[in-house]
């Protein structure tokens, strides 16, 4: 069946360091993955997209990679910040068209 | 969040009761979603809708049902409410429903069953 793991202990970082959080996914071919962030107490936020012509995709301090043969995609925060401190979920297009999505990773920045 | 009001944001109900969880948008965008989210499960998917009385099933619909009887309005209705409904609920919206889509979310809505 189609799975998507995201490590599920959280990440603590120190303020000013890169974050990394990664997205592995099994019995998938998906042609775009996504990420989200999701704060306590509200829905997820749509953050980025990436297609799997795509090696790589930038915004700001974000920066996305999908690697099709290895079957993951590794979401960077550069320069973490405190206000960076949620978690963030990858969601893969499913057979059926519609998103489905991982446990999530939650990232503490700590000043 | 972008338009999507859900009600009510918390409900505290008895197992056996009916409940209605209601989901208003003013965005005009043709789909919308109902998920759950629970502890080691991440969202999952529950029913969906790709326009006005046109509904579908999603991974997890066993136990609830939906109606869309205008564009901005999306009802997700527990006939007979059990524990393992406790849950919080998030209805989404997309314009295209297209998987490179991004959706968008209202802010949840805890459910308690006793």
């Amino acid at each position: 069946s189609q799975k998507i793991e995201q490590n599920s202990e959280a990440l603590n970082i120190q303020e000013g360091k890169t974050a990394t959080l990664t997205c592995n996914y099994t019995n998938y071919s998906p042609a775009y993955l996504q990420w989200y962030r999701q704060d306590p107490g509200r829905g997820p936020v749509f953050l980025l997209l990436i297609r799997e012509n795509e090696k790589e995709k930038r915004k700001e301090r974000l920066k996305v990679t999908f690697d099709t043969t290895l079957k993951q995609s590794l979401f960077h925060i550069t320069a973490s910040q405190p206000a960076d401190s949620a978690t963030y979920l990858c969601a893969l297009e499913s057979n059926t068209g519609k998103l489905i999505f991982g446990q999530g990773t939650t990232l503490q920045v700590k000043p | 969040d972008a338009g999507i009001t859900q009600s009510p944001r918390h409900k505290v109900t008895e197992t056996g009761t009916p409940v209605t969880l209601r989901c208003h948008q003013t965005e005009n965008h043709r789909y919308m979603y109902w998920y759950r989210q629970d502890p080691g499960h991440g969202l999952r998917l529950i029913h969906y809708s790709y326009g006005v009385k046109d509904t579908d099933k999603g991974e997890v619909s066993d136990g609830y049902s939906v109606s869309r009887s205008k564009t901005e309005d999306f009802l997700l209705t527990l006939e007979s409410a059990t524990s393992s409904q406790t849950s919080v609920y998030f209805c989404a919206i997309s314009a295209s429903g297209l998987g490179d889509e991004k959706l968008f979310f209202g802010s949840g809505t805890q459910l308690s069953v006793l």
